[in-house]
């Protein structure tokens, strides 16, 4: 494997029911982030993590909760969720944020294919 | 809430031209630029980073920033048709948020044979 992988690559879910998407990265980077592409509306970032810490919530609902169990992997865990959550979710890594702001530069961000969520 | 604006287009260039696709940002102490390329139903791609005022080049893309206009762009010399996909700009804020990404809504380029 190289890249960011995310599985499933599609998921279609009741209101009632609880999933997880996983992403994987295989770069060397120290830094996840999961983002949502809705249609007509630009990505949207939901968490960051760097070396497993939360960094970023962006006020995103309790029906989503991440997981980053080491700098590898993330989770991101869903359940009640609803119809207007479907949407692409996107996984990204990226180098270890900490040095990157002391250079004053925010490192590049690679993302994985995403997963095509559909809540019925 | 910080913006980036785009044209959303539909630009349409035919194939051997020069396309041209703009970026203006709202927070004028931002540092870090991003284009990503989007085919339809794919993921975002990196196609380049700058930083410093002026121009990047790298292949057939060119990546200019202007920080006093709050301006980035970016160039496609020789556009080809599988450069037909939606382009992203995205910009960080200053200051101490970690791993902040803002991205425009992307602007649709179409290149014809």
């Amino acid at each position: 494997e190289t890249g960011v992988t995310q599985t499933p690559r599609h998921l279609v879910m009741g209101m009632t029911n609880k999933k997880s998407l996983k992403c994987e990265q295989h770069l060397g980077h120290n830094a996840m982030y999961w983002y949502k592409q809705s249609a007509k509306k630009p990505l949207e970032l939901m968490f960051v993590y760097n070396f497993k810490e939360q960094t970023e919530n962006n006020s995103v609902p309790s029906r989503f909760s991440p997981e980053c169990p080491n700098s590898s992997h993330l989770f991101l865990h869903l359940h009640t969720l609803q119809p207007e959550d479907s949407a692409l979710y996107l996984c990204a890594s990226s180098q270890d944020l900490r040095t990157g702001w002391q250079s004053g530069r925010a490192y590049e961000q690679y993302f994985g294919p995403g997963t095509r969520l559909t809540v019925t | 809430q910080k913006e980036v604006e785009q044209n959303s287009g539909p630009l349409s260039v035919p194939e051997g031209a020069i396309a041209s696709l703009n970026c203006t940002y709202s927070d004028r102490g931002s540092q870090s630029f991003f284009w990503y390329r989007q085919y339809s139903g794919k993921s975002p791609e990196l196609i380049m980073s700058i930083y410093s005022n002026g121009d990047k080049e790298d292949g057939r893309f060119t990546a200019q920033l202007n920080k006093a206009s709050q301006y980035v762009s970016l160039l496609i010399r020789d556009s080809q048709p599988s450069d037909s996909a939606t382009y992203l700009c995205a910009v960080t804020p200053p200051g101490s948020t970690l791993g902040r990404l803002y991205f425009g809504r992307g602007t649709q380029l179409t290149v014809w044979p």
